[in-house]
């Protein structure tokens, strides 16, 4: 089955400086790739999602990238923010809408 | 439009007691997902509704872990008896029709302490 690696564990940055957070898969299956935001007591909330036939999608602070040849995606933020403190799940979907996450990232934003 | 809508929010059993969560998807979503999330882990996927069909329980603990969705919409996941391990939270989601990739939509969930 499929496998998603998601790095750094912890990520720690200053308002305003940028954080990047990387993922690897296993499964050449897989075309959908979601990035979550999680805080604390809430569910997931999905914020960006980029399809295989994509290399990089953006939604004001944030962009994806994708790297199909090396099973390769990245989110990127720019200008972080306060707000943006929070753990981040990327996850790689297979036809059948079925997700596997990686096992997260805490990111926190020091003011 | 309402979101994924589930209860309880927090549970406490002693191991070998049984629980059931319930789970109210959003409208119109034939998909539905139950996912287990252990403390500093990722979600990882229980099992897997087609309107009142089951498209993937693999990973669903049989012996212990049963889930229904009789009428296609609402769904309750029960876990008889439970074990220390089961401690974690349960997160319902679901999505439009899973023919084609869509987007998933996560319930707060239902934190399950076992003592």
């Amino acid at each position: 089955g499929e496998n998603v690696e998601q790095h750094p564990s912890t990520l720690s940055v200053q308002e305003g400086d940028s954080a990047v957070i990387k993922c690897t898969y296993s499964d050449s299956a897989s075309n959908y790739f979601p990035w979550y935001k999680q805080e604390l007591g809430k569910g997931p909330q999905l914020i960006i999602d980029i399809r295989s036939n994509v290399g990089e999608k953006k939604d004001q602070r944030i962009a994806v990238t994708l790297n199909k040849t090396a099973k390769h995606f990245s989110l990127h933020i720019t200008e972080t923010q306060p707000e943006d403190s929070a753990v981040y799940f990327c996850a790689a979907g297979v036809p059948g809408n079925k997700l596997t996450f990686g096992g997260g990232t805490r990111v926190l934003v020091k003011p | 439009e309402a979101g994924v809508a589930q209860s309880p929010r927090y549970k406490i059993i002693e191991k070998r007691q049984s629980v059931a969560f319930w789970c109210n998807p959003i409208s119109g979503h034939a998909t539905l997902y139950w996912y287990q999330q252990i403390l500093g882990q990722g979600p990882k996927l229980l099992i897997q509704f087609q309107n009142n069909g089951v498209v993937d329980d693999s990973q669903l603990p049989k012996d212990r872990f049963s889930a229904e969705r009789l009428k296609g919409v609402d769904s309750t996941l029960k876990i008889q008896p439970a074990k220390l391990e089961d401690s974690a939270v349960y997160l319902c989601a679901s999505s439009l029709a899973a023919r084609v990739v869509n987007i998933q939509y996560f319930g707060a969930g239902t934190r399950l302490s076992v003592l």
